[in-house]
C-alpha cells in the first residue's frame, strides 16, 4: 500500500491482559519501527526491524513486550500483562532503506487504553 | 546521547504572519533532521527531511533550515493560515551506527492561528 496501515486505531484492555498490534508497512519498504508516544509529545523508540530481522531492540522493555515482522503478514506489536502505563499510542513507521535522504513515514497509530 | 529540543512549547500567531519554529539538537553528527505535523489524535505527517549534508529545504510555504556546527534547525512558514494550526515536531536520526536508524524527537511546538 501507499501508506502505513495500523489496526486496531483504539484498543482497552483490563490490567494484565494482553495487547497485540498490527502495522502493515507501505509496499517496498525494508525498514519497520516503532515508537511509543506517551505524554503529550513524548516519543520512545522500541524496536525496529529490516525486513524479518530485528535491526535494534535497544528501546523495547524485554519482560512483556515483543514484536514479529513476518514474510507476507502484517507487523504485529504485542504486549503480555499489560500495565496501566503501558496506556499510550503506539506508531509505527516504515522507510524503504537506510540512505540518508530517506524519510520514515509514520502510520496513524494505535490508542491504547489500559484500565 | 542525543537531546533533541523544542522551543517555544506553544505558539499562537494571527493569521497571515510568518511562523519560525526551532529546534536544536545536542549531538551533530546526524544522518538527517525530519519535521512532522500532528494534528490531534492523528498521526505524523512527514512535512521535509534535511540530509545533513543540506543547508536547507523547501516545499511550498514550508522552508527549513539546517546548522549542524551548532545543532539548529528552523521551520519557517510563510504567511499561515488556520489550517497550519497542529503540533510541529522535529526529529533527528543519528550517524552512529550503534545508535541504528531510530529517531529521536523534540517534545514538539504546538501552534494555534488565529483566524
Amino acid at each position: 500500500g501507499e501508506e502505513v496501515a495500523q489496526t486496531p486505531k483504539h484498543l482497552v484492555r483490563g490490567e494484565g491482559q494482553k495487547a497485540k498490534l498490527y502495522c502493515a508497512p507501505i509496499k517496498g519498504h525494508s525498514y519497520v519501527f516503532w515508537y511509543q508516544q506517551v505524554l503529550k509529545n513524548e516519543f520512545k523508540f522500541l524496536i525496529s526491524f529490516q525486513n524479518e530481522n530485528v535491526f535494534d531492540e535497544t528501546g523495547m522493555p524485554k519482560e512483556r513486550f515483543s514484536a514479529k515482522c513476518l514474510p507476507n503478514s502484517p507487523c504485529s506489536l504485542e504486549i503480555q500483562a499489560t500495565k496501566l502505563e503501558d496506556s499510550a499510542v503506539y506508531f509505527c513507521a516504515s522507510s524503504q532503506s537506510m540512505g540518508t535522504h530517506n524519510e520514515q513515514f509514520f502510520g496513524p497509530g494505535t490508542r491504547l487504553t489500559v484500565l | 546521547k542525543q537531546e533533541v529540543t523544542q522551543i517555544p512549547a506553544a505558539l499562537s500567531v494571527p493569521e497571515g504572519e510568518n511562523l519560525v519554529l526551532n529546534c536544536s539538537f545536542t549531538d551533530s553528527a546526524i544522518y538527517n533532521l525530519q519535521w512532522f505535523r500532528q494534528d490531534p489524535g492523528k498521526g505524523l505527517t512527514s512535512l521535509l527531511l534535511i540530509q545533513s549534508s543540506q543547508r536547507e529545504q523547501t516545499s511550498g510555504r514550508l522552508n527549513a533550515s539546517l546548522d549542524k556546527s551548532s545543532g539548529r534547525s528552523t521551520l519557517y512558514i510563510a504567511a499561515s493560515q488556520p489550517g497550519d494550526s497542529a503540533t510541529y515536531l522535529c526529529a533527528v536520526r543519528p550517524r552512529i551506527k550503534a545508535a541504528g536508524n531510530k529517531l529521536t524527537f523534540g517534545g514538539g511546538t504546538r501552534v494555534l492561528v488565529k483566524p
